[in-house]
């Protein structure tokens, strides 16, 4: 079954700092993965995707992820962290019919 | 111009009352969803729509009944609420690159 997960449920960094929002994903065949934000008392909203290609997809408000298929992670990073970047991120893979998230990592860059 | 819209944004209500939420988006998307957000932020799909047949109904109580009355509406119904049904329900629609585009939520409080 198409999964993906999300191993830390929050993450912590200083403003100016890069950050990391870790994914790994569990497909069969080739996946197609997404990142989303989620901002407080908003709906998601889409930062990125992969589907075929390069392996570093640009995204976003800055916003990078890379492909890695030996590791089977799509990580989401940002060179230079800023405070308005505190929000929930997901990861998600697309299914035959929907699309599965993970469980969410919360963001939150301190100044 | 809210490309994906829900009514309305809180909702508080009694135990054993019948509500309804309504969605529309105007992006011309043919696959419209329902998720449910609990309070620990995990995002379960409930149902999808295409072209207004449904197409995914995954472990919901019967009390929830989705309609769709034309692929830009997406209303859900929810009958003899429970306090457990106190969660941010949120809308979306599915692009043909599988962009899911989130409406704002409606927050559902039962007391």
């Amino acid at each position: 079954a198409q999964s993906v997960a999300q191993p830390e449920d929050q993450v912590n960094v200083a403003e100016g700092n890069p950050l990391t929002v870790k994914c790994t994903y569990s497909v069969s065949g080739n996946p197609y993965l997404f990142w989303y934000v989620q901002y407080p008392n908003r709906g998601l909203q889409f930062l990125l995707k992969y589907i075929t290609g390069d392996n570093l997809v640009k995204g976003s408000y800055g916003f990078e992820a890379e492909f890695n298929k030996s590791q089977t992670s799509f990580h989401l990073k940002k060179p230079s962290a800023l405070v308005s970047d505190s929000a929930l991120y997901f990861c998600a893979v697309r299914r035959t019919l929907d699309m599965r998230f993970g469980a969410g990592t919360r963001l939150t860059v301190k100044p | 111009d809210t490309a994906v819209s829900q009514t309305p944004k809180y909702l508080v209500t009694q135990m054993g009352n019948d509500k309804s939420i309504k969605c529309e988006q105007n992006l011309g998307h043919d696959t419209m969803y329902w998720y449910k957000q609990d309070s620990k932020k995990f995002l379960k799909i409930m149902f999808s729509y295409n072209n207004k047949e449904l197409i995914i109904n995954e472990t919901v109580p019967n009390r929830f009944s989705p309609k769709s009355p034309d692929k830009a509406h997406l209303n859900l119904h929810i009958n003899s609420l429970e306090l457990g049904d106190s969660a941010v329900y949120f809308c979306a629609s599915r692009d043909i690159f599988y962009e899911q585009y989130f409406g704002p939520g409606t927050r559902l409080t039962v007391t």
